[in-house]
């Protein structure tokens, strides 16, 4: 999962497994959550995004799931192919106020062919 | 698909000169955002805008300034470029302060 430091956290795996990624989020007011995909020397990608007010969505081959209890947001990736590979990170959207995303540090995913 | 288009992939400046970043969005959001991205510290606000000649300061405002004539283009500008302002630039648009859509980024090295 995401922590604090110079080095991204990085998740390897192999193709055709299935990947989680876990971010913690700090704002219990936060309203709306979105996983984005960044390969390397591109811009962040959307992946799939998630209300407060649901704990779990689907998506083709991802799901995200949402714990507001313990502040916790996670990426699944179904059947991981060397195309997933990328930085993962996560976005909080606080309700009210300026509606500016915190965004998280990011996981390095590395599938292995 | 929406696209946010950045001027330069890669840009090399001398420090003190002037530096222009553009960004042009096509699907006429309100909302244009800059970011600067470097390693261990994730995406940083510099600036953001939610209307034509309306600007907003970010998390890191200081040494950069934004213009914003006409609603789908939003230009980064450093006065006088520092090494420390050495970083990947991200240009992002949004309709509803929600879902954000990225530019491909703008790498900048300052000699």
């Amino acid at each position: 999962g995401e922590s604090v430091g110079l080095h991204l956290p990085t998740l390897s795996v192999q193709e055709g497994d299935n990947s989680i990624i876990n971010c913690a989020y700090s704002n219990s007011a936060s309203d709306y959550f979105i996983w984005y995909k960044q390969e390397s020397g591109k811009g962040p990608q959307f992946i799939i995004d998630i209300r407060s007010n649901m704990d779990k969505r689907q998506g083709q081959r991802v799901t995200v799931l949402l714990n507001k209890t313990v502040k916790h947001l996670s990426l699944q990736i179904a059947a991981t192919q060397p195309g997933d590979s990328a930085v993962y990170f996560c976005a909080e959207i606080p309700s009210g106020g300026s509606y500016i995303p915190t965004f998280g540090r990011g996981t390095s995913l590395i599938v292995h062919p | 698909d929406v696209k946010v288009t950045q001027s330069s992939r890669y840009l090399v400046k001398r420090t003190g000169e002037k530096v222009f970043l553009e960004c042009v969005q096509d699907m006429d959001h309100e909302n244009m955002f800059w970011y600067r991205q470097d390693p261990g510290l994730g995406l940083r606000l510099i600036y953001f805008s939610y209307d034509v000649k309306m600007k907003e300061k970010g998390d890191i405002p200081e040494g950069y300034s934004v213009s914003r004539e006409k609603k789908e283009r939003f230009s980064l500008i450093l006065e006088s470029a520092s090494t420390n302002q050495t970083s990947m630039y991200l240009c992002a648009s949004s309709l509803d302060m929600n879902k954000q859509f990225f530019g491909p980024g703008t790498r900048l090295t300052v000699l």
